[in-house]
Order: C-alpha cells, then sequence, then structure tokens
C-alpha cells in the first residue's frame, strides 16, 4: 500500500491525557499536512511541513498542540492536556510538487476526548 | 462571512440527471480551486482542479470558475449512485493553507 497512512486509527481518552498520532506520507512526498475535521465540516488546516521544516502554522494551534517531522520522512501531532473540544479527525495529507491544494489524504485518526 | 461558502444540502438528483453544486469564495486573491469528494466515514478524494476562468472537463466532471463573481462549480453528467457523497469545496491564496467549504451532500437516487 502506497497511500498516507495514519496511526491510530481511533483514540479515546481522558480530559487531560495526552495523545500523539503518526503519519506516514507517500514515500516519494516531501510536502506534509495536518487538517482537522469536526462533523458537518470540512477540513481546517493545522499546519504544512516541507521536508523536515515546518513553514506554516495555523493560529487554531495552540501551544497545547506540537508537530514534529523529523528527517523529513514520517510526522507526530501531539495534544497535551487534552480538551473535549479537541474531539475531531485529525487527517494527514501529503503531495509531491505542483499546486499544495492537490492533497491525497490518509484514512485520518479519530479522536475522542471524554 | 465564511471564507468558502457551500449549501449543505442535501442535494437530490435522480440517476442519469445532471447534478450542480456550486461555492462562493471570499478571497480575491485566491489562485487554485480544488473539489473534493468524501464518501461517508471516509476522507477527502481529490477529483478536480482548477485554476483559469472557464470550464475544465474531465469524464463526468466539469469544474467552472469564475473569478469576477468569485464562484466555483461543480456539474456531475450522467450522476449514478455511486456518486453520493458529500463534495467540498477548496480555494487556496497565495501560501500552503488550503480552505475547505463545509461541503453540499449529494444524494443520486436509483
Amino acid at each position: 500500500d502506497t497511500g498516507v497512512s495514519q496511526d491510530p486509527r481511533h483514540k479515546i481518552t481522558k480530559r487531560g491525557q495526552n495523545v500523539t498520532f503518526r503519519c506516514d506520507p507517500i514515500s516519494e512526498h516531501n510536502r506534509l499536512y495536518w487538517y482537522r475535521q469536526t462533523l458537518g465540516q470540512g477540513p481546517e488546516f493545522l499546519t504544512y511541513f516541507q521536508n523536515e521544516a515546518q513553514l506554516e502554522k495555523s493560529r487554531l494551534l495552540s501551544d497545547r498542540f506540537s508537530a514534529e517531522r523529523p528527517k523529513g520522512s514520517f510526522s507526530t501531532l501531539e495534544i497535551q492536556r487534552t480538551e473535549q473540544g479537541d474531539s475531531a479527525m485529525y487527517l494527514c495529507a501529503s503531495s509531491l510538487d505542483g499546486d499544495p491544494g492537490e492533497l491525497f489524504f490518509g484514512e485520518g485518526s479519530r479522536l475522542t476526548v471524554l | 462571512q465564511k471564507e468558502v461558502e457551500q449549501n449543505s444540502g442535501p442535494l437530490s438528483v435522480p440517476e442519469g440527471a445532471i447534478a450542480s453544486l456550486n461555492c462562493t469564495y471570499s478571497d480575491r486573491g485566491s489562485q487554485s480551486f480544488f473539489w473534493y469528494r468524501q464518501y461517508s466515514g471516509k476522507s477527502p478524494e481529490l477529483i478536480m482542479s482548477i485554476y483559469s476562468n472557464g470550464d475544465k472537463e474531465d469524464g463526468r466532471f466539469t469544474a467552472q470558475l469564475n473569478k469576477a463573481s468569485q464562484y466555483v462549480s461543480l456539474l456531475i453528467r450522467d450522476s449514478q449512485p455511486s456518486d453520493s457523497a458529500t463534495y467540498l469545496c477548496a480555494v487556496r491564496g497565495g501560501g500552503f493553507k488550503t480552505i475547505f467549504g463545509a461541503g453540499t451532500r449529494l444524494f443520486v437516487k436509483a
């Protein structure tokens, strides 16, 4: 399978706990994005990596959120001290060259905060 | 005002009909425009990109862009039940951030 892979697919946690999601992009893709989607809404941009450099970050990404892409391969998104409002689908996408809006999404990691 | 607006639907069309989906955007500097399809419980999938005014056709899909009116549309000809999904309009300005609308739910009745 050469698509974007995300892990875990589902995570249920209690408020205040930390969670981490992992994304493995399509192997030759140098661009990696994180989006968040809640029910009935479209995906919202969180952050963008070009190789290992985090080049753009949404104001939605509070200081409880941190993303990394060491060595320009896989990426992790960590949420500290989770809140109920963090419950959402966290989508990772990657792309190669061409328009940055042409995104290949993974299947997402669904977070439920109790 | 939302940056990308779509009618949430549902839009219901009979099999074989043309489905017309519309979208408006607020940023006049937007450069790139996309339609994504999202089946229930799945992630979005890119189906069309359009960058200049006019029409762009790909199989049963036609995307239309009118930058002066800040309007993007998607026509699906010969609609099939398998086209039933949520269609997301997306717009990119000058950076790497793509802004999505909330989507229009389409039902194609057999």
